[in-house]
């Protein structure tokens, strides 16, 4: 079964960067995708961005468009998101999410989030 | 850009009785891709619905998603004590990609 963890809990000040991983098991290939969200203390999801492991192409929303990289280590199964610029208001627990793997989704991206990471909190404070 | 709003923002109810939860998109979601996810405290969401009426492995049959075009609906048939949760409903599209609705909390009355 699929299975994704990630790193543990990081606190940052404001300006600086952070740079969360997220580590896939359980998949027979590279054909799928690995999404990032976030959510912040007691408020709702929030889509970040996207990458696919089997190409590398990526996807951002445009809130954080310029401030967030996504990318792909497939030799260690691992994805990463770095987030830069921090704001107090970036204190949230960030997920990664995947679907199924299938060559089908590799540029569209799964429609659905059926396997999340544990999620990892990042807290921005001065 | 796809703005979903869901309501109401609680509901309060007794276990046993029907729960029906509504997700409204600003326009139309692509294909129906629109999905409903469980979190209680302390834990990730966990899909129940995706295709606006398809359960997702191990869900049970209590829960049910209707709706295509602007309007879907959650409805949980008969509440059982580790329904009581936020519900939040999804939708895929071209832009954004992924957005949510705000969540519908789901109390004991």
């Amino acid at each position: 079964q699929v299975q994704l963890v990630q790193s543990g809990a990081e606190v940052k000040k404001p300006g600086a960067s952070v740079k969360v991983s997220c580590k896939a098991s359980g998949y027979t290939s590279t054909t799928y995708g690995i999404n990032w969200l976030r959510q912040a203390p007691g408020q709702g999801l929030e889509w970040m961005g996207w990458i696919s492991a089997y190409s590398g192409s990526t996807k951002y929303a445009q809130m954080f468009q310029g401030r967030v990289t996504v990318t792909t280590d497939t030799s260690t199964s691992t994805a990463y998101m770095e987030l830069r610029s921090l704001r107090s208001d970036d204190t949230a627990l960030y997920y990664c999410a995947s679907g199924p793997s299938a060559i089908y989704y590799d540029t569209s991206g799964y429609p659905y989030f059926d396997y999340w990471g544990q999620g990892s909190l990042v807290a921005v404070s001065s | 850009e796809i703005v979903l709003t869901q309501s109401p923002g609680t509901l309060s109810l007794s276990p046993g009785e029907r729960a029906t939860l509504s997700c409204r998109a600003s326009q139309s979601v692509t294909g129906n891709q629109l999905g409903w996810y469980q979190q209680k405290p302390g834990q990730t969401p966990r899909l129940l619905i995706y295709g606006a009426s398809s359960r997702a492995n191990g869900i049970p049959d209590r829960f049910s998603g209707s709706g295509s075009g602007t309007d879907f609906t959650l409805t949980i048939s008969r509440l059982e004590p580790e329904d009581f949760a936020v519900y939040y409903c999804q939708q895929y599209g071209s832009s954004p990609r992924y957005s949510f609705g705000q969540g519908t909390k789901l109390e004991i009355k």
